[in-house]
C-alpha cells in the first residue's frame, strides 16, 4: 500500500527540468519529500500539508492534489548536486509512515 | 547538536545470533522510528515510538523488538538473525507527528547476516 512514484528513473542534463510524481491509493493528508544520495541517509526536502501549506526547500517546489491523491515534485534548472533517489512519504493509519517506491535522478554535465 | 546517532556503522552476524542496534537523538524529539532499506529498494517502517514508554509496530516488525525507556534512546533488538534481515537500518526522529513534522535520519547501520 506504499505510494507509487513515477518515473522510476530519469537522466537529465544540467539545467534541465524534471517532475517526479507520487500517487496514493488512499487519502493523503500530508506528503513528505526526501532525497537520498548513494550510501547516505535520506534528507528532508519538503512537506506539503492539507490546505496548501508548504514547509521546506527554497529551490525545489511541489504540488499536492488532495482530490487526486497525488503530489508532484518540480526540480528546475537541475544541478549536479540534485542527483540521488527521491522518495515521497505519507502517514496512513495512526502513525504508520510509508515511503514511496522511489525515483532515481541522475544529472549529467 | 549531534542530531541522530547510530551505532555500530557496520556489523556482520552469523545466522541465529542476536544484537542490538543503538539509536540516540539529542533534539528532544518525541517521535522515533526504525526503518530498514534493502538494496535498491525503499524504506520500510519496522517500529515507531511516540514517546518514552510507548512503542508500536510498523509495516515489517517480525524478528525485531524495541524499547523506549528515555526520550533520547530507541534501541532495536534483532533476535535469532536470519539472512533476510541483511539490510541497512536507519533510525529517525521527529518533533511531532509525521502529519506535520519532518523526520531527521541517522547515518544508518549496515548489517549482513551470513
Amino acid at each position: 500500500q506504499q505510494p507509487v512514484q513515477s518515473p522510476q528513473a530519469v537522466i537529465l542534463r544540467e539545467g534541465e527540468d524534471a517532475v517526479i510524481n507520487c500517487s496514493s491509493s488512499k487519502a493523503l493528508y500530508s506528503v513528505h519529500w526526501y532525497r537520498q544520495k548513494h550510501g547516505e541517509a535520506p534528507v528532508f526536502l519538503m512537506i506539503l500539508l492539507k490546505g496548501g501549506e508548504q514547509k521546506g526547500h527554497d529551490k525545489i517546489s511541489a504540488s499536492f492534489n488532495e482530490k487526486k491523491q497525488q503530489s508532484s515534485l518540480y526540480l528546475t534548472a537541475s544541478q549536479l548536486s540534485y542527483s540521488g533517489t527521491y522518495f515521497c512519504g505519507t502517514l496512513y493509519t495512526g502513525n504508520q509512515f510509508y515511503f514511496g517506491t522511489g525515483t532515481s535522478l541522475t544529472v549529467i554535465p | 547538536n549531534a542530531g541522530v546517532t547510530q551505532t555500530p556503522k557496520f556489523r556482520i552476524l552469523k545466522i541465529g545470533q542476536s544484537m542490538t542496534l543503538q539509536c540516540t537523538q539529542d533534539m528532544n524529539h518525541n517521535y522515533m522510528y526504525w526503518y530498514r532499506q534493502d538494496p535498491g529498494m525503499g524504506l520500510k517502517l519496522i517500529y515507531y515510538s511516540v514517546g518514552a514508554g510507548i512503542t508500536d509496530k510498523g509495516e515489517v516488525p517480525n524478528g525485531y523488538n524495541v524499547s523506549r525507556s528515555t526520550t533520547e534512546d530507541f534501541p532495536l533488538r534483532l533476535e535469532l538473525a536470519a539472512p533476510s534481515q541483511t539490510s541497512v537500518y536507519f533510525c529517525a526522529s521527529s518533533y511531532g507527528t509525521s502529519s506535520s513534522y519532518e523526520q531527521y535520519f541517522g547515518p544508518g547501520t549496515r548489517l549482513t547476516v551470513t
